[in-house]
């Protein structure tokens, strides 16, 4: 079955850097993309960006423009999200997702992880 | 920016109760490209609906949306207890993507 697999939470001090792993499996990565979305608590979903895992086109969010970037590994089936400069407003559970386009449903989704920033 | 306004945003409901969660968008979500997706704690969101009322395969069809333009609807028939959850609709009209905020259905 269809499976994305996140690395694990992270703990960061604001102005630092994470890099979120997304593994998948069960299915080609290349003939799909990838999205990454957060979610703080009791919020809805925000998305951040999507990729193509097959020709490595982005889209970003204009408000992480700058700060963010998504690249994929075809040989290992797997997608990063590095997000720099963090403050504490960037606190949230960060999930990856599978998307066909650069707008479309996402499905399935990974377990996510949760970036804490704090100092 | 294409507004998802869901209502209301806590429903306090018995098991084999039906209800109706509503979302309403700012600005008219073409071609019905509108999904909903359910979360329960800890988990992440998954997949109910899409195109406004095509279940995803293997949803039950307890499930149901409909709607179009601005106005959208799930309704649940019969809630079961695994039904309890937080419910988010997505617009994928055009980027940035946006979700609303969330209904929860919660056990009265």
């Amino acid at each position: 079955q269809v499976q994305l697999v996140q690395s694990g939470a992270e703990v960061k001090k604001p102005g630092a850097s994470v890099k979120v792993s997304c593994k998948t499996s069960g299915y080609t990565f290349t003939d799909y993309g990838i999205k990454w979305v957060r979610q703080a608590p009791g919020q809805g979903p925000e998305w951040m960006g999507w990729i193509s895992a097959y020709n490595g086109g982005i889209h970003y969010a204009q408000k992480f423009q700058g700060r963010l970037t998504m690249t994929t590994d075809t040989s290992t089936s797997t997608a990063y999200m590095e997000l720099r400069s963090l403050t504490s407003e960037d606190t949230a559970v960060y999930f990856c997702a599978r998307g066909t386009a650069w707008v479309g449903v996402y499905d399935p989704w990974g377990q996510g992880t949760l970036v804490t920033v704090s100092s | 920016e294409i507004v998802l306004t869901q209502s209301p945003g806590t429903l306090s409901l018995s098991p084999g109760e039906s209800t109706t969660l509503s979302c309403r968008a700012s600005q008219s979500v073409t071609n019905n490209f509108l999904a909903w997706y359910q979360q329960k704690p800890g988990q992440a969101p998954k997949l109910l609906i899409s195109g406004a009322s095509s279940r995803r395969t293997g949803i039950p069809n307890r499930f149901s949306g409909s709607g179009s333009g601005t106005d959208f609807t799930l309704t649940i028939s019969r809630l079961e207890p695994e039904d309890f959850a937080v419910y988010f609709c997505q617009q994928y009209v055009t980027l940035p993507e946006t979700f609303g905020q969330g209904t929860k259905v919660e056990i009265k």
